[in-house]
Order: C-alpha cells, then structure tokens, then sequence
C-alpha cells in the first residue's frame, strides 16, 4: 500500500495563478482532509469529506475548493492564489468518522506564492 | 481558533530521560489523538485516547487524560535521539466532527 500520496511536493505559483494540489489514497479511505500548516499555528483544517459526492467547510476554506469524485481521490484547488497561501499543505485520511479513527497523512506539498 | 494547546512549545533533554508534554482543551471531547511529525514529513498517529478513558499505553508512550481539567499528557519514557520530533494533540469537540490540532512541542533529545 502506498498510503496517502501527495502531488508535487514543491510548488511555487505566482499571485493570481490557479492550481490543484492532487490527493489519492489507496486504503478505501471514506474520510478525507486538507489541513495547512503554518509556523506557530498549528494544522487548521481547509476542508473534509464523509465520501464521494460529500464535502465541507473546515476553519479555513476560502480561497480553496475541493471535489470528491471517486473514494480515492480529494484534488485541493486554488483558484487565484495569493501571498496569504503560503504554506505546506496535508491530504489526510481516515477508516471512519475524525472522531473516532486515526488519520493517516501524506507527506505535504510545500507552496510557495510569490 | 486552536482547540487544544500544547505545553511547553520546545523541551530538550538528553537521550535516557524522559519527555512530558501537556495538552489542553476548551471544550468536551469525544477523543483525544497525538501525533508525531518528523522534520519535513506528514503527521503520524500515536494514541487515540476516548473521553471515558484515563490511561493508555503505546510501547514508551503513556497517554492521560483528565476531562475535568480538560487536559491531557503524553510522557516517553527513556528517550532516544530518534523521538526528536514535534508533537501535537488533536480533539474532536463533542457537538462536532472536526479535528483540531493544537500548536505542537518541538522535542530535541539529545545524544
């Protein structure tokens, strides 16, 4: 099993640039997040989904969108990127509920928006 | 806003002895999980904790929590250079289904 994969690991966009942060995993995974990590601030989650075809707002959405097509698969988009999404970014997934199963993280994608 | 709180934000000790950590929470839980997260990698599970639960064990890993201080500790015992890492504990508040992570403690264990 490959776990949870991340795509690219590094990335650097300019302000006003879209792009999609891929997620895939491969452990029939219902659970999927995206949190960012920030010095000082901890992980705040961008935005969850129960499984396909269901999504929702976590503490920090703007400026992201998300889609569940497929169980395997939680793309993160940016649609106009600015200096404020700087960040390194974690797909993250998990059996069941947040609440009650722990959650298996990718390895992140560092962005940088200049 | 950050559910849960890690104190101290950085510890560094020497290989041998051992590490406490402390977690606190505004509100009721239905768990508490800790995470480790190594230099440039994502985060990886520890112990899941439930709320009517007060101790666990993991290996080196002592996991306790105590819901009337909404506070939580994670001790490794005998620590070795290879637990250097940052640590954070994660709540999912009981009226919700969100996980939130606190700011971490950065451990150093030194050789």
């Amino acid at each position: 099993n490959a776990g949870v994969t991340q795509t690219p690991k590094f990335q650097v966009l300019k302000t006003g640039q879209s792009m999609t942060l891929q997620c895939a995993q491969d452990m029939n995974h219902e659970y999927m997040s995206w949190y960012r990590q920030d010095p000082g601030m901890g992980l705040r989650l961008i935005h969850y989904s129960v499984g396909a075809g269901i999504t929702d707002q976590g503490e920090v959405p703007n400026g992201y969108n998300v889609s569940r097509s497929t169980t395997e698969d939680f793309p993160l988009r940016l649609l106009s990127a600015a200096p404020s999404q700087t960040s390194v970014y974690f797909c993250a997934s998990s059996l069941g509920q947040a609440a009650n199963s722990p959650l298996h993280f990718g390895n992140g994608t560092r962005l940088t928006v200049t | 806003s950050q559910q849960g709180e890690e104190d101290p934000q950085a510890l560094s000790i020497q290989e041998g002895e051992n590490a406490t950590m402390n977690c606190s929470y505004k509100t009721s839980i239905n768990n508490l999980q800790w995470y480790r997260q190594n230099s440039g990698r994502g985060l990886v599970h520890l112990i899941l904790i439930r709320s009517n639960e007060r101790e666990k064990h993991s290996g080196r890993l002592r996991v306790t929590l105590d819901t009337s201080k909404k506070s939580s500790s994670l001790l490794i015992t005998a620590s070795r250079a290879a637990d250097t890492a940052s640590y954070f504990c994660a709540t999912v508040p009981r009226a919700g289904n969100m996980l939130t992570f606190g700011g971490g403690t950065r451990l150093m264990v030194k050789p």
